[in-house]
């Protein structure tokens, strides 16, 4: 049973457009959201996180956009950059669940000169 | 400010072998996690520690264990081997509770 799902497993954008990458889960324990970008032979590295009482969060080119009734949340990355080709990961937790995070199957974005 | 870091980078194990894999967190977190990533399955939780005890434990046999010391520093241990062991192992350590957390870039097991 996938609780954190990222149906699209690549992306492809233009470099200078807006990257918009999905995540839909279905616990509704889940208040705590966060986006990881993986590079290979890399660790994930966090990006930007949300709690379920925001809806929006903000950090410089990186937005993510929280909807609790549908369960779904995404990041936009604003304008694109060669140097955002990654793997992308959402994850979630349940703050009493303590720091175990559920991660999605990632989206490869690839950006293009 | 140093990373989570991780110890070694690359192991090869025959089945039937143990492993123990060393993580070292941000200096002032006390918080380690261990996740188990592989290609079919993505990335999973395996355990969870803070101030050397373990407050989550993910669906893995007990053949996968774990500490934390008292300086924060955790290891993890694999007993009796399988071919399905074969996975990248990430640390992740964090400030407290609600705070993000902030991943090495893992030991690469290989069973042989």
């Amino acid at each position: 049973d996938q609780q954190v799902k990222q149906n699209s497993p690549s992306l492809s954008v233009q470099e200078g457009r807006i990257s918009i990458l999905n995540c839909d889960y279905t616990n509704s324990m889940f208040d705590y959201f966060l986006w990881y970008k993986k590079y290979p032979a890399e660790g994930p590295t966090f990006l930007i996180s949300i709690s379920s009482i925001k809806d929006k969060n903000e950090d410089g080119r990186f937005t993510v956009f929280l909807n609790k009734s549908a369960k779904h949340l995404s990041l936009h990355i604003v304008p694109s950059q060669p140097g955002d080709s990654a793997v992308y990961f959402c994850a979630a937790s349940a703050i009493q669940g303590a720091q175990k995070l559920v991660f999605g199957q990632g989206t490869r974005l690839t950006i293009n000169p | 400010k140093a990373g989570v870091t991780q110890t070694p980078r690359y192991l090869i194990k025959t089945r039937g072998q143990q492993v123990t894999l060393s993580c070292s967190p941000i200096s002032g977190h006390r918080s380690v996690s261990w996740y188990q990533q592989t290609p079919g399955q993505g990335l999973q939780f395996l355990f969870e520690y803070f101030s050397e005890t373990q407050r989550n434990k993910g669906n893995f046999p007990g053949r996968f264990s774990g500490r934390q010391f008292s300086n924060s520093r955790s290891e993890m241990n694999v007993s009796t081997l399988e071919l399905g062991d074969s996975a990248l192992y990430l640390c992740a350590s964090s400030l407290s509770l609600g705070q993000p957390q902030h991943f090495g870039d893992g030991t690469r097991l290989s069973i042989l």
